[in-house]
């Protein structure tokens, strides 16, 4: 039990192109989904927590216009990176949270913005 | 918020040694903390959580004690195996009972066959 998914596992685009990330929980309703972006040897940075139903609430410096969150369902969640850039380049990772305090992660989508 | 500090940063054990890895946490009225274990390209893996109102928990090699008073849980596997080599994550939430997690950096744990 307890899984997410993420759609794609990993995605190049163009510079200025804009990409959507799919975040799914498989088998249970997810009261909360969390977006984390991670950098090579580094710990998990927090993006945003989002809530079926309300607006997204974004982490201090993370641009709401650059990265819209869509939770339309208790089931899904989506990340879309707006005009993408190099330096947007990086692992995504969504987590979804039952009623209690446990996340569970999703696979990760690597973005690569040429 | 919290502030969560992970050591070591990395450790390199045999096959068949005990693993320990220690985190500390700055709320105390922080309640819950989870394990991750993220492997190379994949995302975080839950293998153990506790709460603030047990000391220790145990599922097979993997064991977690908390200690509230000076405020520091640790990370024990047992018997270590080759896969366990991974990097291990530990967390607290963000403020006292937050739905944020904050993590710790991070331990790059390698098991030598």
């Amino acid at each position: 039990g307890a899984v997410v998914s993420q759609h794609p596992s990993r995605v190049i685009c163009k510079s200025g192109t804009s990409v959507k990330i799919e975040c799914r929980s498989l088998d249970f309703q997810a009261t909360t989904m969390f977006w984390y972006r991670q950098f090579p040897k580094q710990s998990l940075m927090l993006m945003a927590t989002s809530n079926e139903g309300s607006k997204a609430t974004y982490e201090q410096g993370v641009e709401k216009d650059k990265f819209l969150i869509n939770h339309a369902s208790l089931t899904l969640s989506t990340l879309t990176v707006t005009s993408a850039h190099p330096e947007d380049s990086s692992f995504y990772i969504c987590s979804a949270r039952t009623g209690a305090e446990t996340q569970y992660f999703g696979p990760g989508t690597r973005l690569l913005v040429l | 918020g919290e502030n969560v500090e992970q050591h070591p940063s990395t450790l390199s054990v045999q096959e068949g040694d005990s693993a320990v890895i220690k985190c500390t946490y700055s709320d105390s009225a922080s309640n819950y903390f989870p394990w991750y274990k993220q492997e190379l390209g994949k995302g975080p893996q839950l293998i153990i959580d506790i709460r603030s109102n047990v000391g220790e928990k145990k599922d097979q090699r993997i064991a977690v004690t908390l200690n509230k008073t000076a405020k520091h849980f640790s990370l024990h596997i047992t018997e270590t195996q080759p896969e366990d080599s991974a990097v291990y994550f530990c967390a607290a939430p963000y403020q006292g009972g937050s739905e944020k997690l904050v993590f710790g950096k991070g331990t790059k744990l390698t098991v030598n066959p």
